[in-house]
């Protein structure tokens, strides 16, 4: 059974810094990954997918990696801004499964 | 503006009634899914469906039910079996079936007592 696990549960760091986000998954037979953003009592806002066959994508100051191989994705965010704070989740759809496994998302706050 | 709209926004309802959800999308998007959160858990899926007039249980569908009669809409219903109503409950669409970016609606907050 897929399990996907985000460390740490919170984070804070001061504005301006460059940062990342971690998500490890247990099974790497995986179509794609998925990073999406929440925002308190909100629904989530789609941020990046990658296919399975993509070592990376890229939108603006978000950079997503992607290796299979480890079970790893990581969520890169430059220069920081206040406005970036908000719960980042990550999801993969596994082979031979048609839905989304998620992990229970890291707590941005970006520190004035 | 294409997107996905659930309404209410926040519903509150009496323990031992039944509660419809609603879920549009304007998007064209063939796949609909309802997906339940809860405070400390990862989004748990509920019901989802590929094509009109079929759906699929998906990890947690006791207590709840839905339908597909139009492209654009899936509702769901949560029923008085429903043992933990109380939650966050949002919509998602995709393209196709498997392997497409989902996008979610504003979520719907229910509130039984």
């Amino acid at each position: 059974k897929q399990e996907v696990t985000q460390i740490p549960a919170a984070l804070s760091v001061p504005e301006g810094e460059n940062l990342v986000l971690n998500c490890s998954f247990t099974d790497s037979a995986i179509y794609n990954l998925q990073w999406f953003r929440q925002d308190p009592g909100k629904g989530l806002t789609s941020l990046l997918l990658i296919q399975s066959s993509q070592r990376e994508q890229t939108s603006g100051r978000l950079n997503a990696s992607l290796d299979k191989s480890s079970g790893r994705s990581t969520l890169y965010i430059a220069a920081s801004q206040p406005g970036d704070s908000a719960t980042y989740l990550c999801a993969v759809t596994a082979f031979g499964n048609e839905k989304l496994t998620f992990g229970t998302g890291t707590r941005l706050t970006i520190i004035p | 503006d294409g997107g996905i709209t659930q309404s209410p926004k926040y519903l509150f309802r009496k323990e031992g009634q039944n509660v419809t959800l609603s879920c549009e999308q304007n998007l064209n998007h063939d796949a609909m899914y309802w997906y339940r959160q809860d405070p400390g858990q990862g989004l748990r899926l509920i019901y989802y469906s590929q094509i009109v007039n079929d759906f699929q249980k998906g990890d947690i569908a006791e207590g709840y039910s839905v339908s597909r009669e139009k492209k654009e809409s899936f509702p769901l219903t949560v029923t008085s079996a429903q043992k933990n109503p109380t939650a966050f409950y949002l919509c998602a669409s995709s393209m196709g079936r498997v392997a497409y970016e989902q996008y979610f609606g504003p979520g719907t907050r229910l509130t039984v007592t």
